[in-house]
């Protein structure tokens, strides 16, 4: 069965420094996503993706972070200069589309990020 | 505005007990629902859905009817076992705002043999 992968598993990396965090979406689908979840918190939506453009940001998504698909397979969100409180867990998902009934968003596995 | 809010855990249960766990939402459109489950150290999957009014969603003996009268989308289960233990989060996608997935705060649910 197709899934998403999510690469690296676990990051960690200095305050100030720029994280890349990967993606392969499922191959068919047309749609990407990032989420995060800080620990003991609620998954929240960051960043909604199209036709390589954002479809649609969260309050989140400041000019901190950034996403590409810069191939055919990989999407990507990048920290510029991470900070304490972007430590989390970070899910990529992909959707084939986004009508009623094949909109369902497929999970990675999840990327922990632990800045110090 | 939107909104998912699901009942507090940790949920602890003996093996084939009954499960409920209890969804309302606020949406300004017409969302879809969904359940996704989490398991220990593992990323969401899918557990179910349901599209419109009155849609019941099943997968794995868990089931959610969608009452928009209510604004409800309770998750249940008739028999539950161990490996049934999980962190369930209600969520439900905005189609006017690119897909965003709003989530509740996830139920964790503990199975005893």
């Amino acid at each position: 069965e197709p899934e998403v992968t999510q690469t690296p598993s676990h990051q960690v990396t200095q305050m100030g420094q720029e994280v890349i965090l990967r993606c392969v979406p499922i191959s068919n689908h047309l749609y990407f996503y990032w989420y995060r979840q800080i620990l003991g918190q609620k998954v929240e939506f960051l960043v909604s993706f199209y036709n390589n453009e954002i479809s649609e940001k969260s309050e989140i998504f400041d000019d901190q972070f950034s996403v590409e698909r810069p191939d055919g397979s990989n999407f990507t969100l990048k920290i510029r200069s991470t900070k304490l409180e972007d430590s989390a867990m970070y899910f990529c998902a992909s959707s084939e589309e986004q009508k009623r009934g094949t909109d369902t968003q497929y999970f990675g596995p999840g990327t922990r990020l632990t800045v110090l | 505005g939107n909104s998912v809010t699901q009942m507090e855990g940790p949920v602890t249960l003996s093996e084939e007990a009954f499960l409920t766990i209890n969804c309302t939402y606020t949406a300004t459109g017409y969302p879809s629902l969904f359940w996704y489950v989490q398991y220990p150290g593992e990323g969401l999957q899918l557990l179910l859905k349901a599209t419109k009014a009155d849609d019941k969603g099943s997968n794995k003996g868990f089931e959610a009817t969608y009452r928009k009268e209510t604004t409800s989308f309770h998750l249940e289960k008739g028999s539950v076992q161990v490996s049934d233990s999980a962190v369930y989060f209600c969520a439900l996608v905005l189609y006017n705002q690119g897909g965003k997935l709003i989530f509740g705060q996830g139920t964790e649910l503990s199975v005893k043999p």
